[in-house]
């Protein structure tokens, strides 16, 4: 079975610039999660769906971050504009509540 | 509140060496689950191991092993023989079943050397 899929594993863009992450869950599982992770915060989570609509969006930092699920089986981070402290990796994990989140590999994000 | 304290941030041992990862949770939750995920060099996250509040026996698995005691709060981690590829972080995690949704709230991190 294929895990969480996140694209892409490495983006490297200059500061302005928008940014899109895309995570594609396990099927059937109906919580995603984005996290993000740095060295100075650790892991954050950013913001969670349950069954495609956002449940707690608490942890996205400013206005210039955004999250959607338009269906089960996609989400996608937007990061409009991008700025270097965004520099990070971003997480996506599912699961089936309340059981284990998987996450995926991550994107790296490196904001120049 | 839900919070997860892993109070060691570094350790090293010698390879064949036993070592305990620390964790303590705070939550108001009856019901709740417990976390260990591992985070090797390469960075994905591993998924380790899930106990519920309910469920207190320890649990062995191959090296690894884990003691999970309510009464002080925590859920240690502990590997046997240690050898290099356990190098990683390794992060102890809560989630809760009420108000606090499904959400995961992460420990710092204990980063673990294992030297040859």
């Amino acid at each position: 079975d294929a895990g969480v899929i996140q694209s892409p594993r490495h983006e490297v863009t200059e500061m302005g610039q928008e940014v899109t992450l895309r995570c594609k869950p396990i099927s059937g599982h109906d919580y995603l999660f984005w996290y993000r992770q740095t060295m100075m915060r650790g892991l954050e989570l950013l913001i969670y769906f349950n069954n495609n609509v956002p449940i707690d969006d608490s942890g996205m930092p400013e206005d210039r971050f955004s999250a959607k699920m338009p269906n089960a089986s996609f989400s996608t981070l937007k990061i409009q504009p991008s700025e270097p402290r965004d520099s990070a990796v971003y997480f996506c994990a599912s699961s089936l509540a309340p059981s284990d989140q998987f996450f995926g590999p991550g994107t790296r994000l490196t904001v120049l | 509140a839900q919070k997860v304290t892993q109070a060691q941030t570094e350790i090293s041992v010698v390879e064949k060496e036993d070592v305990t990862l620390d964790c303590v949770y705070e939550t108001r939750d009856t019901t709740y689950y417990l976390f260990w995920y591992k985070q090797p060099p390469s960075g994905e996250l591993v998924f380790l191991i899930r106990r519920n509040s309910f469920d207190e026996q320890n649990e062995i698995s191959g090296r690894y092993s884990w003691n999970f005691q309510k009464s002080t709060s925590s859920f240690n981690f502990t590997i046997t023989a240690s050898q290099v590829v356990d190098s990683a972080v390794y992060f102890c995690a809560l989630s809760g079943s009420s108000e606090t949704g499904n959400q995961f709230y992460f420990g710092t991190g204990t980063s673990l050397t294992v030297i040859p």
